[in-house]
């Protein structure tokens, strides 16, 4: 079936890195946008970047913008989030959704927790 | 940034309501918005995608309007598993984004 799952968050000291994994199966990952979502604890989502179907076009959140790179590897049907100069701020729960051919996010993963904390 | 607000922000209806949510934008977004319903600990789910078409298996209860800046979201007749936190996203520019939330609870 259609799936996104995230994984590689975990619990990281501020100004550390981390690199989060979306692993897509049961559609034709190379034919659509992707995008990253966070939504810190209690509070609403919050768009963090895209990459479109072929890796040529990327786009990131202002506060986002110089740390964190978004990537995909077509070959392993895999968006990833490299994520670096973590601040407590970017502690989150990270989803990957997949962009419909409208570009409203159609499949979305369970989700990720990053915690920035020392 | 194209700034998404949402009204109300918490909506207290009964099962069998007629409910309606309304999203504007700060700027013309043409039809390009988008409504998420999303329950605690769960991803959220595509309901509504270019104002007014309905997402496939999304029940035909809701329904979603508008264009330009002003959009609402309809729910026919509240059904329990409808209570939940909606989302408006609008989708014409980077960077993209998302109404605060409206949390529809039981009266």
């Amino acid at each position: 079936q259609v799936q996104l799952v995230e994984s590689g968050g975990g619990v990281v000291q501020p100004g550390r890195s981390l690199r989060l994994s979306c692993a897509a199966s049961g559609f034709s990952f190379s034919s659509y946008g992707m995008h990253w979502v966070r939504q810190a604890p209690g509070k609403g989502l919050e768009w963090v970047a895209v990459i479109s179907y072929d890796g040529s076009n990327k786009h990131y959140a202002d506060f986002v913008k110089g740390r964190f790179t978004i990537s995909r590897d077509i070959s392993k049907k895999t968006l990833y989030l490299q994520m670096h100069t973590l601040r407590p701020e970017d502690t989150a729960v990270y989803y990957c959704a997949k962009a419909n051919y409208y570009n409203a996010f159609d499949i979305w993963g369970l989700g990720t927790m990053v915690t920035v904390s020392s | 940034d194209i700034q998404m607000t949402q009204s109300p922000s918490t909506l207290s209806a009964s099962v069998g309501d007629r409910v309606t949510i309304t999203c504007r934008a700060s700027q013309s977004i043409s039809g390009w918005l988008a409504w998420y319903q999303q329950k605690p600990g769960k991803a959220p789910k595509l309901l509504i995608y270019d104002a007014s078409s309905l997402q496939s298996g999304v029940p035909s209860g809701f329904s979603g309007s508008g264009s330009g800046t002003e959009f609402t979201l309809t729910i026919s007749s509240l059904q329990p598993d409808d209570f939940a936190t909606y989302y408006c996203q609008q989708y014409n520019s980077y960077p993209y984004t998302f109404g605060q939330g409206t949390k529809l609870e039981i009266k």
